[in-house]
């Protein structure tokens, strides 16, 4: 069965600084990988995904995120957070080898930015 | 757009009600899901669907059944409400060979 791990529940940060939000999973050999957010009061929507290719994947509003195959870890980055990026995010795994048509997503990291 | 329609926002019921929540999708998608959110934990699937009058059965099934009688159209049902069913619902969308889930904006259904 696959798994997903966030272990920051939340992370504050102040406004223009850097930003790591982590995220491992557990699987079988193949695997995509996922950022949804989701802003107050909204809907989820992807951020960005990992499918094959290139490890270093680049999302919107300026957020990234490189798949480590070795350490089984996919964390999200962004160079300098704004006060619009307050969010909850939650990392999500799709097991291919299963054929699992599901997502299993992780416990979700709320990013607090404060000015 | 693409668009996930859950009937309603907000939900209250007494415990031991049936419930139904309904989804609804424009985009002629196979793949449909429901999950529940609940703070600490995530979203955890209870059921999903690949095909009309087809169903399978999330992480945490008990307590809850589906319904997919027409393609654009998931529910789900609890037979008897509990308080411990009171959670943030979320259905989603996904065509196959696709990788992209589509989300509802949630039903927030509160047991007392």
């Amino acid at each position: 069965a696959q798994s997903v791990t966030q272990l920051d529940s939340q992370v504050p940060v102040f406004e223009e600084a850097p930003v790591e939000l982590r995220c491992n999973y557990s699987s079988s050999v193949s695997v995509y990988l996922f950022w949804y957010v989701q802003y107050p009061n909204q809907g989820l929507q992807l951020l960005l995904k990992y499918l094959s290719g290139s490890t270093l994947v680049k999302g919107i509003n300026g957020f990234e995120a490189e798949f480590n195959k070795s350490q089984t870890s996919f964390h999200l980055r962004k160079p300098s957070v704004h006060i619009s990026d307050t969010a909850e995010y939650f990392c999500a795994v799709s097991d291919e080898d299963t054929g699992r048509r599901a997502l299993t997503f992780g416990s979700g990291t709320r990013l607090q930015v404060q000015p | 757009d693409v668009k996930v329609t859950q009937s309603s926002r907000y939900l209250v019921k007494r415990t031991g009600e049936k419930v139904f929540l309904e989804c609804v999708q424009d985009m002629d998608h196979e793949n449909m899901f429901w999950y529940r959110q609940d703070p600490g934990l995530g979203l955890r699937l209870i059921y999903f669907s690949y095909d009309v009058k087809m169903k399978e059965k999330g992480d945490i099934p008990e307590g809850y059944s589906v319904s997919r009688e027409k393609k654009e159209r998931f529910s789900l049902i609890l037979e008897s409400a509990s308080t411990n069913q009171t959670s943030m619902y979320l259905c989603a969308i996904k065509g196959t060979g696709e990788e992209k889930l589509f989300f509802g904006s949630g039903t927030q259904l509160s047991v007392l």
